[in-house]
């Protein structure tokens, strides 16, 4: 059965950084690319980054390019995104995602974890 | 960037009755490179539809999604209860970024 567990989430002030985890189980995780999509309190979905199974590619959202960084550790079965330079407008809940393919091109997501909200706000 | 817009924004139907959601790109999605999401209140999305009109894993076959080009559809047949949820459309081209429409409301009432 496959499992996205998440953490990392919290209350951080505009400005601060927070790096986020995904735990993975019950697939081969280096075979598939991983996301990030996130939802803002009472709106709709918003994709923000994919990394390629081997780590090789990664692409982001204009909203947060520059700012984060999705990242992996295949020896961990673990997906990361580093937020820097956090602002308010980046409060969500952020999912983990996983892919249908290798390098995440033309795959939608066929799992995704439960969530953890960030909060930004002084 | 492709722009994905779903009508109507919101929609009450009764037990039993089929609800039909519309998902219009701004351009042609490429190999039919779109897929339906479901999202409970209080919980994550999941997977309905991908590739325009297969169903993922475990999906009832009261779901059904077509549609090619700009004009898709997701069709859901004898409503339950548990159908209330809201629904998102998204594009998953060759290269991100794979945006998402911004939903339709189901209501079962």
């Amino acid at each position: 059965e496959v499992q996205l567990v998440e953490s990392g989430g919290g209350l951080v002030q505009p400005g601060g950084s927070l790096r986020l985890s995904c735990a993975a189980s019950g697939f081969t995780f280096s075979s598939y690319a991983m996301g990030w999509v996130r939802q803002a309190p009472g709106k709709g979905l918003e994709w923000v980054s994919l990394i390629s199974g081997g780590a090789t590619t990664t692409h982001y959202a204009d909203s947060v390019k520059g700012r984060f960084t999705v990242s992996r550790d295949n020896s961990r079965n673990t997906v990361y995104l580093q937020m820097n330079s956090l602002r308010a407008e980046d409060t969500a809940v952020y999912y983990c995602v996983k892919q249908i393919n290798y390098y995440g091109a033309g795959s939608h997501h066929d799992f995704w974890g439960q969530g953890t909200m960030v909060t930004v706000s002084s | 960037e492709i722009v994905l817009t779903q009508s109507p924004g919101t929609l009450s139907l009764s037990p039993g009755e089929r609800a039909t959601l519309s998902c219009r790109a701004s351009q042609s999605v490429s190999s039919s490179y779109l897929a339906w999401y479901q999202q409970r209140p209080g919980q994550a999305p999941r997977l309905l539809i991908y590739d325009a009109s297969s169903r993922a894993t475990g999906i009832p076959d009261r779901f059904s999604g077509s549609g090619s080009g700009t004009d898709f559809t997701l069709t859901i047949g004898r409503l339950a209860p548990e159908d209330s949820a809201v629904y998102y459309c998204q594009h998953y081209g060759s290269s991100p970024p794979y945006t998402f429409g911004q939903g339709t409301k189901l209501e079962i009432k």
